[in-house]
This record gives structure tokens, C-alpha cells and sequence, in this order.
């Protein structure tokens, strides 16, 4: 079964510090690895989606990149308005299964200024 | 182009009632997801349809149920309402052919009292 672990759990930074959000997996053939951000309340919002170790993708402030076990969200500069939970997931395997993702229980990240 | 919508946004129920969540996908989505959110377990993958078939199912008991019309459009229901049924339900849509992203809606949140 598909497991993705995220860490830390919570991360608080000052504004400007950068950081890296974790995101390790164990799948039984790499498919793809989504990251996403959730505000309270609401529903998640594609940031990325990375398919193959050494791939890279930025926006903004974020850049994501994947290795053949995990993915590291980075966060340079960060202002208060980056401030979210930050959600990676991987679909599950075979056609049947592509409408399924399994999540991380997603790094809260809180910029101070 | 118009995003995931989801109706309603928010619904308390009493324990023993049951409930319907609607859920309309991106135009030229044929796949629509949902998952439960919960503090506890985070996010956890109930089923999908595609193409008015349900392609995968998730581990929730036979109380939660979906389906799919013509227009992809999507509704769950989930009968005998347990407290442990209180939570953000959301519907996510995509393509449904390869290992592409979803896209989710705002989200339902219900109280079961």
C-alpha cells in the first residue's frame, strides 16, 4: 500500500528565513507526486506535479523537486501570506486507480513578520 | 474557466439522518474524487467516478455512497449520519485518463449533533 510521510509537522519562520518542507514515500512505482496548499477552511490548491527524480518546478517563491524517494518543497524568502498547510500525494497505481490520491498529513507552515 | 463547485457549504444533520453533497466538476472533467478531511485521519480517499461508473472505492463502510450523471457532475450521500461522520468533504475533478492532477472544490462542511 502507498504510504507518503510529510515533515515537520509544523514549521514557523520568520519572514524572509528560508526552509524546506519534506515529503518521503513508498510506492510501488513512482506515477507522480502532487504538492498542494490548503487555508483553513478550504480546499486544496495545486501548486506542483512532478513525474520523474530530478525534476524541478517552480512558482514564486516555491520550488519543488523530486528524488526516487522524496520530494522537498523549498521556500525562499517566505512572506506571512505563504503561511498554509502544505499537502503532498502521490495516485494510486493502474488505471483504475488514477482518480485516487494518498496524502501526507501535510506540514503547517506559519511566517511571522 | 470555472472551478470545482461544491453545494452546500455547510449542513448540520442530527445522528440517524442522512445527506446528500453535490459536486460539479471542471468542464471536460470526467473523473470527479472525493475524500473526507478530518483533523485526525487528514485526507482520506472515498471513491471516483468516471464516466458514471465508480472506478475505485476507498475504505468507508457501505453508509457512503456516490454517483455520477451524464454531465459528470457528482453526488455522495451518506446515510445513518454518525458523529464520527462530522467533517470537510471534498470533491476533486480531473481529466480521469493518465496520472494527472485534481483540481478541488471549497468543500462541504457538515456537523453531525
Amino acid at each position: 500500500e502507498d504510504q507518503v510521510t510529510q515533515s515537520p509537522e509544523a514549521l514557523r519562520l520568520q519572514e524572509g528565513e528560508s526552509s524546506s518542507l519534506n515529503c518521503s514515500y513508498t510506492v510501488s512505482g513512482l506515477r507522480g507526486l502532487f504538492w498542494y496548499r490548503q487555508d483553513p477552511g478550504k480546499g486544496p490548491e495545486f501548486l506542483f506535479t512532478l513525474y520523474s527524480a530530478g525534476e524541478e518546478k517552480e512558482k514564486e517563491r516555491l520550488k519543488a523537486t523530486l528524488t526516487k524517494k522524496e520530494s522537498f518543497l523549498h521556500i525562499t524568502a517566505p512572506k506571512p501570506e505563504d503561511s498554509a498547510t502544505y499537502l503532498c500525494a502521490v495516485p494510486g497505481a493502474g488505471g483504475t486507480s488514477y482518480g485516487k490520491l494518498t496524502f501526507g498529513q501535510g506540514t503547517i507552515l506559519t511566517v511571522h513578520p | 474557466k470555472a472551478g470545482v463547485t461544491q453545494t452546500p457549504r455547510y449542513l448540520i444533520k442530527t445522528r440517524g439522518q442522512q445527506v446528500t453533497l453535490s459536486c460539479s466538476p471542471i468542464s471536460g472533467h470526467r473523473s470527479v474524487s472525493w475524500y473526507q478531511q478530518t483533523p485526525g485521519q487528514g485526507l482520506q480517499f472515498l471513491f471516483e467516478y468516471f464516466s458514471e461508473t465508480q472506478r475505485n472505492k476507498g475504505n468507508f463502510p457501505g453508509r457512503f455512497s456516490g454517483r455520477q450523471f451524464s454531465n459528470s457532475r457528482s453526488e455522495m450521500n451518506v446515510s445513518t449520519l454518525e458523529l464520527g461522520d462530522s467533517a470537510l468533504y471534498l470533491c476533486a475533478s480531473s481529466l480521469g485518463t493518465g496520472y494527472g492532477e485534481q483540481y478541488f472544490g471549497p468543500g462541504t462542511r457538515l456537523t453531525v449533533t
